[in-house]
């Protein structure tokens, strides 16, 4: 398996613009989680998916921000305006029952 | 999710084994203890879990106490590539509840 695939792996946008963010989780899992990585921050949660149907998405900042899962097999985390303080690294995650695998992540800079 | 403790960094000489510890007092009785690790740049890396019994793979050994209210990472060679951010995660498995990471600790193999 491929593992975890995200895209683009980098993305560089003007402030306004709408981002959209890519994860293929790995086949057979069946809980999929986004989160943003920043300096300040850390690891923050912003969103897991059961099934495809959204559990928890208290982690999303605002409503900037939306994600969804048409099916078991692809996500997509949107943000539209985008603004500066966005910039951040987003990574996906899939689950089985055991573990949780990361995907590489997506780098995004808003200027 | 059981709140975890971890010292905020350590260092380790290369070739010598790194321990690292974790407290979690409040685990539950079905929750795990889950090991990740993160170096600069990559998504979080899965290396090891356990209930009660003492686990080891090939990356790491994970020794839990009787009471399970700590753990210890064992990293038995430490190389440079070991230079990391570790994770230590209590979690159900094959629940749906979110993985919430923490601040981790940031070991540094040293030459």
């Amino acid at each position: 398996d491929a593992g975890v695939i995200q895209s683009p792996r980098h993305e560089v946008t003007e402030m306004g613009q709408e981002v959209t963010l890519r994860c293929k989780p790995i086949s057979g899992h069946n809980s999929l989680f986004w989160y943003r990585q920043t300096m300040m921050r850390g690891l923050e949660l912003l969103i897991y998916f059961n099934n495809n149907v959204p559990i928890d998405d208290s982690g999303m900042p605002e409503d900037r921000f939306s994600a969804k899962m048409p099916n078991a097999s692809f996500s997509t985390l949107k943000i539209q305006p985008s603004e500066p303080r966005d910039s951040a690294v987003y990574f996906c995650a899939s689950r089985d029952i055991n573990t949780i695998y990361f995907g590489e992540g997506s780098w995004l800079t808003v200027v | 999710d059981a709140k975890t403790t971890q010292p905020p960094s350590m260092d380790c000489a290369e070739g010598r084994a790194a321990n690292l510890p974790c407290n979690h007092s409040t685990i539950s009785g079905n929750e795990y203890v889950y090991w990740y690790r993160q170096i600069h740049s990559q998504g979080p890396q899965y290396i090891i879990h356990g209930l009660k019994n003492n686990e080891t793979n090939e990356m790491a050994s994970l020794i839990i106490t009787e009471d399970r209210k700590s753990s210890t990472l064992i990293l038995p060679h430490a190389t440079l590539r070991d230079t990391a951010v570790y994770y230590c995660i209590a979690l159900t498995q094959g629940g749906s509840e979110k993985l919430v990471f923490g601040k981790g600790t940031k070991l540094t193999v040293n030459p």
